[in-house]
């Protein structure tokens, strides 16, 4: 069973770039969620997609924007970069059933530096 | 919204010490509760979870929590820690009332074990 991958690892982006970062999810997940994990402090929930629709959405502004494949991966899109955006950026698959509670698995994460 | 409390942001302990790290968390409804770990250059990886039922779950690496409703919190523990477990330590908490599964996360506590 493969578990969650993301690239690329790292990146380095200066202010007012767009960056494009990307997530495969566990075999058998449907379910992707985005979260911002700034340094020192817990992930922030950045949104959620579920069977290519987005699935709720936390306090970032629509310059944050995803999308989910068919084959359930899935990208995040930052535009118009700023420097509070350096941070390791966390995905985390899951199945998700109706009414049935799910755990996420999370991948490894990619860390951008916006300079 | 909710919100989760970890008030322990860094523990130092010696091996073969007693653990126990808070988790508190803020929602009047039905929870799904998680402890994940993050050892250093490592992922996020899933310690243990709650759901229902028994409230003292138990994990991997001989860790448990203990699930108190009338006290909003999900300790963590471990009667007997080892070097390896040094690590970051997270809870977080979703809501079983809505489809968004988004998880809410703690700030983390960095657990030190000297040898």
């Amino acid at each position: 069973e493969t578990g969650v991958t993301q690239s690329p690892t790292h990146l380095i982006k200066t202010r007012g770039q767009q960056v494009t970062l990307r997530c495969s999810s566990q075999s058998g997940h449907n379910t992707v969620s985005w979260y911002q994990q700034a340094l020192g402090q817990g992930p922030q929930f950045i949104f959620q997609y579920y069977r290519e629709e987005e699935n709720g959405r936390g306090n970032f502004p629509p310059r944050f924007s995803g999308l989910q494949f068919p084959n359930y991966s899935s990208e995040l899109n930052v535009n118009a970069l700023e420097l509070d955006d350096s941070a390791l950026y966390l995905c985390a698959s899951s199945l998700s059933t109706s009414g049935a509670a799910e755990t996420q698995y999370f991948g490894p994460g990619t860390r951008l530096l916006v300079l | 919204a909710q919100s989760v409390s970890q008030h322990n942001h860094h523990v130092i302990l010696s091996e073969a010490a007693s653990l126990e790290l808070g988790c508190n968390y803020s929602y009047g409804g039905t929870v799904n509760l998680f402890w994940y770990v993050q050892y250093p250059g490592q992922h996020l990886q899933l310690l243990l979870k709650y759901f229902s039922g028994d409230p003292l779950v138990k994990g991997i690496k001989g860790f448990e929590a203990e699930f108190i409703k009338s006290k909003f919190s999900f300790n963590l523990r471990k009667p007997s820690v080892q070097w390896s477990d040094t690590a970051e330590y997270f809870c977080a908490v979703n809501t079983a009332d809505t489809g968004r599964r988004a998880l809410t996360f703690g700030s983390g506590t960095r657990l030190q074990v000297q040898p």
